[in-house]
């Protein structure tokens, strides 16, 4: 099974800041394989990237997926006041698929 | 547009068995598969299993072998997920998803249920 960690645990940033967040896997995942998610409290995930760097269907240019092999990454430019959630990143090229444990991006 | 709508919460006692419902509308059912994805009280996303809704081929997460079910009705465009033995650690909001492929258990969701909580206590 591919272990998925993210780090930090919790970003405290303010409106209009850049958010870098990171996720490392255990073993080089698949063709990049890799999604990125955002939750918010009560609600479904929602799909932000795939295939590590593709948007998807009407998620805005200030949220970008990269990396390859073992390091990805998620970047927010410019913060939105509706981008303060908990991100979650996800393997999908082998079985088990598997979740980051999440990265909590809070108002400072 | 696609929609995938739960059944609603149950409470269950340790032992008994749930069975969560996702109808799927707004596509053609039979492309795809359906992946059940849970998250425990304040906890994060866990990944239960695929099963195809073409030909019913399943994927279980290792933990979970034995004792769960996926199964689909394509007369209805709906997929279950049946729980047995349930422990106080099976609490969790469990998520339908659409899966991208029919036939592996690989990819991506792009498309939700609203969940359904399952809680679990004497």
């Amino acid at each position: 099974e591919i272990v998925l960690t993210q780090s930090p645990g919790t970003l405290s940033l303010s409106p209009g800041e850049r958010a870098t967040l990171s996720c490392r896997a255990s073993r080089s995942v698949r063709s990049s394989y890799l999604a990125w998610y955002q939750q918010k409290p009560g609600q479904a995930p929602r799909l932000l990237t795939y295939g590590a760097s593709s948007r998807a269907t009407g998620i805005p240019d200030r949220f970008s997926g990269s990396g390859s092999g073992t390091d990805f990454t998620l970047t927010v430019s410019r913060l939105e006041p509706e981008d303060f959630a908990v991100y979650y990143c996800q393997q999908y090229g082998s079985s088990p698929l598997t979740f980051g444990g999440g990265t909590k991006v809070a108002i400072k | 547009q696609v929609q995938l709508v739960q059944s609603g919460a149950e409470v269950k006692k340790p032992g008994a068995s749930v069975k969560v419902s996702c109808k799927a509308s707004g596509y053609t059912f039979t492309n795809y598969g359906i992946s059940w994805v849970r998250q425990a009280p304040g906890q994060g996303l866990e990944w239960m299993g695929w099963i195809s809704a073409y030909n019913g081929n399943t994927d279980y997460a290792q933990k979970l072998q034995g004792r769960v079910t996926m199964t689909t009705d394509t007369s209805t465009s709906t997929a279950y997920m049946d729980l047995r033995s349930l422990r106080s650690d099976d609490t969790a909001v469990y998520y339908c998803a659409r899966a991208p492929y029919y036939s592996d258990s690989s990819g991506y969701y792009g498309d939700w249920g609203q969940g359904t909580l399952v809680t679990v206590s004497s």
